[in-house]
Protein backbone atom coordinates (compact mmCIF):
# COMPACT_ATOMS: atom_id res chain seq x y z
CA UNK A 1 0.00 0.00 0.00
CA UNK A 2 1.70 3.37 -1.09
CA UNK A 3 1.68 5.68 1.55
CA UNK A 4 3.24 9.20 2.11
CA UNK A 5 3.70 10.33 5.74
CA UNK A 6 4.73 13.80 6.01
CA UNK A 7 6.36 15.54 9.27
CA UNK A 8 4.15 17.80 11.98
CA UNK A 9 2.78 21.46 11.61
CA UNK A 10 5.05 24.04 11.94
CA UNK A 11 5.06 27.96 13.14
CA UNK A 12 7.51 30.59 11.75
CA UNK A 13 8.32 34.03 11.66
CA UNK A 14 8.08 36.26 8.84
CA UNK A 15 11.47 35.84 7.30
CA UNK A 16 12.50 32.50 8.74
CA UNK A 17 12.45 29.30 6.86
CA UNK A 18 10.80 25.72 7.29
CA UNK A 19 11.26 22.49 6.17
CA UNK A 20 8.46 19.75 5.43
CA UNK A 21 9.94 16.07 4.77
CA UNK A 22 7.70 13.53 3.47
CA UNK A 23 8.56 9.96 3.59
CA UNK A 24 7.54 7.35 0.93
CA UNK A 25 6.75 3.74 1.51
CA UNK A 26 4.56 0.95 -0.36
CA UNK A 27 6.45 0.99 -4.04
CA UNK A 28 9.99 1.39 -5.28
CA UNK A 29 11.26 4.78 -3.95
CA UNK A 30 13.10 5.73 -7.05
CA UNK A 31 10.58 4.72 -9.71
CA UNK A 32 7.91 7.93 -9.44
CA UNK A 33 8.54 11.91 -9.13
CA UNK A 34 7.66 13.62 -6.04
CA UNK A 35 5.75 16.86 -6.18
CA UNK A 36 4.61 19.47 -3.91
CA UNK A 37 1.88 21.62 -3.62
CA UNK A 38 0.15 23.51 -1.19
CA UNK A 39 -3.25 24.65 -0.15
CA UNK A 40 -3.71 28.47 1.40
CA UNK A 41 -6.64 29.16 3.47
CA UNK A 42 -9.70 29.59 1.17
CA UNK A 43 -7.58 29.33 -2.23
CA UNK A 44 -7.39 26.45 -4.55
CA UNK A 45 -4.49 23.65 -5.32
CA UNK A 46 -1.34 25.15 -5.98
CA UNK A 47 1.54 23.21 -7.25
CA UNK A 48 5.16 24.32 -6.51
CA UNK A 49 7.74 21.55 -8.10
CA UNK A 50 9.08 18.23 -8.10
CA UNK A 51 11.93 16.20 -7.83
CA UNK A 52 13.05 12.52 -9.43
CA UNK A 53 14.34 10.73 -6.67
CA UNK A 54 16.42 8.36 -8.97
CA UNK A 55 18.74 11.50 -10.14
CA UNK A 56 18.03 14.79 -8.53
CA UNK A 57 16.84 16.69 -10.83
CA UNK A 58 14.12 18.99 -9.53
CA UNK A 59 11.82 21.36 -11.61
CA UNK A 60 9.87 24.58 -9.71
CA UNK A 61 7.13 26.84 -10.64
CA UNK A 62 8.32 29.89 -11.54
CA UNK A 63 6.87 32.02 -8.27
CA UNK A 64 8.86 29.58 -6.12
CA UNK A 65 12.08 29.04 -7.87
CA UNK A 66 13.97 31.31 -6.14
CA UNK A 67 12.87 30.20 -2.39
CA UNK A 68 12.42 26.29 -2.21
CA UNK A 69 14.92 23.63 -2.04
CA UNK A 70 14.36 19.72 -2.57
CA UNK A 71 16.30 17.47 -0.86
CA UNK A 72 15.95 13.25 -1.44
CA UNK A 73 17.79 11.05 0.98
CA UNK A 74 17.08 7.20 -0.90
CA UNK A 75 17.91 5.37 2.07
CA UNK A 76 15.36 6.86 4.21
CA UNK A 77 12.84 7.33 1.11
CA UNK A 78 12.45 10.66 2.23
CA UNK A 79 12.19 14.29 0.84
CA UNK A 80 12.28 17.42 2.16
CA UNK A 81 10.94 20.48 0.91
CA UNK A 82 12.78 23.71 2.45
CA UNK A 83 10.79 27.07 1.58
CA UNK A 84 12.77 30.34 2.84
CA UNK A 85 12.30 34.03 3.23
CA UNK A 86 8.58 32.87 4.46
CA UNK A 87 5.58 35.79 4.46
CA UNK A 88 2.42 34.97 5.63
CA UNK A 89 1.30 34.99 2.53
CA UNK A 90 2.87 31.08 2.58
CA UNK A 91 0.36 30.20 5.82
CA UNK A 92 -0.96 27.37 4.13
CA UNK A 93 -1.52 23.06 4.29
CA UNK A 94 1.49 21.71 2.16
CA UNK A 95 1.09 18.33 0.28
CA UNK A 96 3.64 15.82 -1.42
CA UNK A 97 2.11 13.71 -3.64
CA UNK A 98 3.38 11.16 -6.10
CA UNK A 99 3.75 12.13 -9.80
CA UNK A 100 2.24 9.47 -12.75
CA UNK A 101 4.17 10.91 -15.70
CA UNK A 102 1.91 11.66 -18.53
CA UNK A 103 4.16 13.37 -21.04
CA UNK A 104 6.81 16.30 -21.33
CA UNK A 105 6.09 19.68 -22.99
CA UNK A 106 8.86 22.67 -23.56
CA UNK A 107 8.74 23.68 -19.92
CA UNK A 108 9.05 20.26 -18.23
CA UNK A 109 7.17 17.34 -17.44
CA UNK A 110 3.30 16.95 -17.26
CA UNK A 111 1.81 14.63 -13.89
CA UNK A 112 -1.32 13.99 -12.28
CA UNK A 113 -0.69 12.78 -8.18
CA UNK A 114 -2.12 9.13 -7.04
CA UNK A 115 -1.09 9.57 -3.98
CA UNK A 116 -0.89 12.09 -1.43
CA UNK A 117 0.62 13.13 2.05
CA UNK A 118 -1.88 13.94 4.73
CA UNK A 119 -1.03 17.65 4.75
CA UNK A 120 1.14 19.16 7.06
CA UNK A 121 0.16 22.99 8.20
CA UNK A 122 2.46 25.99 8.16
CA UNK A 123 1.66 29.23 9.92
CA UNK A 124 3.50 32.59 9.44
CA UNK A 125 2.85 34.43 11.89
CA UNK A 126 4.97 37.86 13.96
CA UNK B 1 -1.53 29.01 -18.79
CA UNK B 2 -4.82 27.38 -18.78
CA UNK B 3 -7.57 28.16 -16.28
CA UNK B 4 -9.70 25.58 -15.05
CA UNK B 5 -13.75 26.70 -13.62
CA UNK B 6 -15.58 24.86 -11.74
CA UNK B 7 -19.34 24.80 -11.29
CA UNK B 8 -21.41 25.04 -9.64
CA UNK B 9 -19.35 26.22 -6.60
CA UNK B 10 -21.25 24.28 -3.78
CA UNK B 11 -23.91 21.29 -4.33
CA UNK B 12 -26.36 20.37 -1.71
CA UNK B 13 -28.25 17.07 -2.80
CA UNK B 14 -30.60 13.78 -0.50
CA UNK B 15 -28.07 10.60 -0.63
CA UNK B 16 -29.25 8.47 -3.94
CA UNK B 17 -29.22 11.15 -6.06
CA UNK B 18 -26.92 12.45 -9.14
CA UNK B 19 -24.37 14.51 -8.49
CA UNK B 20 -22.95 16.61 -11.89
CA UNK B 21 -20.26 18.65 -11.56
CA UNK B 22 -18.01 20.16 -14.26
CA UNK B 23 -15.12 21.98 -14.72
CA UNK B 24 -14.50 23.88 -18.08
CA UNK B 25 -10.53 25.17 -19.56
CA UNK B 26 -10.13 28.31 -20.84
CA UNK B 27 -8.71 26.50 -23.52
CA UNK B 28 -8.33 23.05 -25.39
CA UNK B 29 -6.69 20.35 -23.01
CA UNK B 30 -4.06 18.37 -24.71
CA UNK B 31 -5.63 14.67 -25.20
CA UNK B 32 -8.22 15.15 -22.41
CA UNK B 33 -5.58 14.69 -19.69
CA UNK B 34 -7.74 16.16 -16.93
CA UNK B 35 -8.18 14.38 -13.55
CA UNK B 36 -10.23 14.83 -10.24
CA UNK B 37 -9.39 14.51 -6.97
CA UNK B 38 -11.91 14.31 -3.65
CA UNK B 39 -10.30 16.12 -1.04
CA UNK B 40 -11.96 16.08 2.86
CA UNK B 41 -11.26 18.29 5.39
CA UNK B 42 -8.36 16.97 7.06
CA UNK B 43 -7.29 14.05 5.11
CA UNK B 44 -5.46 13.68 1.89
CA UNK B 45 -6.80 14.46 -1.98
CA UNK B 46 -7.78 11.46 -3.81
CA UNK B 47 -7.48 10.72 -7.29
CA UNK B 48 -10.63 9.53 -8.74
CA UNK B 49 -10.17 10.29 -12.41
CA UNK B 50 -6.93 10.50 -14.70
CA UNK B 51 -7.30 10.68 -18.50
CA UNK B 52 -10.97 11.84 -18.09
CA UNK B 53 -12.87 9.15 -18.02
CA UNK B 54 -10.17 6.40 -16.10
CA UNK B 55 -11.17 5.65 -12.51
CA UNK B 56 -8.17 4.85 -10.16
CA UNK B 57 -7.92 2.30 -8.58
CA UNK B 58 -10.45 1.09 -5.85
CA UNK B 59 -12.70 4.21 -6.73
CA UNK B 60 -16.22 2.81 -6.79
CA UNK B 61 -18.42 2.92 -10.64
CA UNK B 62 -20.45 5.35 -9.11
CA UNK B 63 -18.29 8.10 -9.64
CA UNK B 64 -17.25 8.17 -13.56
CA UNK B 65 -16.02 11.36 -15.78
CA UNK B 66 -16.36 12.51 -19.07
CA UNK B 67 -15.91 15.23 -21.37
CA UNK B 68 -13.12 16.53 -23.78
CA UNK B 69 -11.29 19.29 -24.97
CA UNK B 70 -12.79 22.20 -22.78
CA UNK B 71 -15.67 20.60 -21.19
CA UNK B 72 -15.40 18.04 -18.13
CA UNK B 73 -17.64 16.55 -15.84
CA UNK B 74 -17.35 13.92 -13.21
CA UNK B 75 -20.68 12.61 -12.46
CA UNK B 76 -21.13 10.62 -9.27
CA UNK B 77 -24.28 8.62 -10.11
CA UNK B 78 -25.70 7.78 -6.67
CA UNK B 79 -24.34 9.52 -3.51
CA UNK B 80 -23.65 8.41 -0.27
CA UNK B 81 -23.09 9.93 3.16
CA UNK B 82 -19.05 9.57 2.31
CA UNK B 83 -19.15 11.57 -0.74
CA UNK B 84 -19.36 14.88 1.17
CA UNK B 85 -16.17 16.66 0.22
CA UNK B 86 -14.67 19.12 -2.12
CA UNK B 87 -13.96 17.94 -5.43
CA UNK B 88 -11.02 19.25 -7.64
CA UNK B 89 -10.42 19.08 -11.07
CA UNK B 90 -6.74 19.30 -12.72
CA UNK B 91 -5.15 19.87 -16.02
CA UNK B 92 -1.57 17.99 -17.06
CA UNK B 93 -1.84 18.64 -20.95
CA UNK B 94 0.87 21.22 -21.05
CA UNK B 95 3.36 21.94 -17.94
CA UNK B 96 3.34 22.84 -15.26
CA UNK B 97 0.76 20.67 -13.53
CA UNK B 98 -2.60 22.57 -12.75
CA UNK B 99 -4.01 24.80 -12.20
CA UNK B 100 -6.50 23.31 -10.07
CA UNK B 101 -10.47 24.55 -10.18
CA UNK B 102 -10.99 26.40 -6.84
CA UNK B 103 -13.28 23.38 -5.96
CA UNK B 104 -17.08 22.25 -5.95
CA UNK B 105 -18.17 21.72 -2.52
CA UNK B 106 -20.52 18.60 -2.26
CA UNK B 107 -23.47 18.12 0.14
CA UNK B 108 -25.54 15.78 1.26
CA UNK B 109 -28.78 16.95 2.90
Amino acid sequence: QVQLEQSGAEVKKPGASVKVSCRASGYPFSTYDINWLRQAPGQGLEWMGWTNPNNGDTGFAQKFQDRVTLTTTTSMATVDMELIRLTSDDTAVYYCARGVLSGYDTRGPQYYFDSWGQGTQVIVSS
Amino acid sequence: EIVLTQSPGTLSLSSGERATLSCRASRSISAGYLAWYQHKPGQAPRLLIYHASHRATGIPDRFSGSGSGTDFTLTISRLEPEDSAVYYCQQYGSSPPGPFGLGTKVEIK
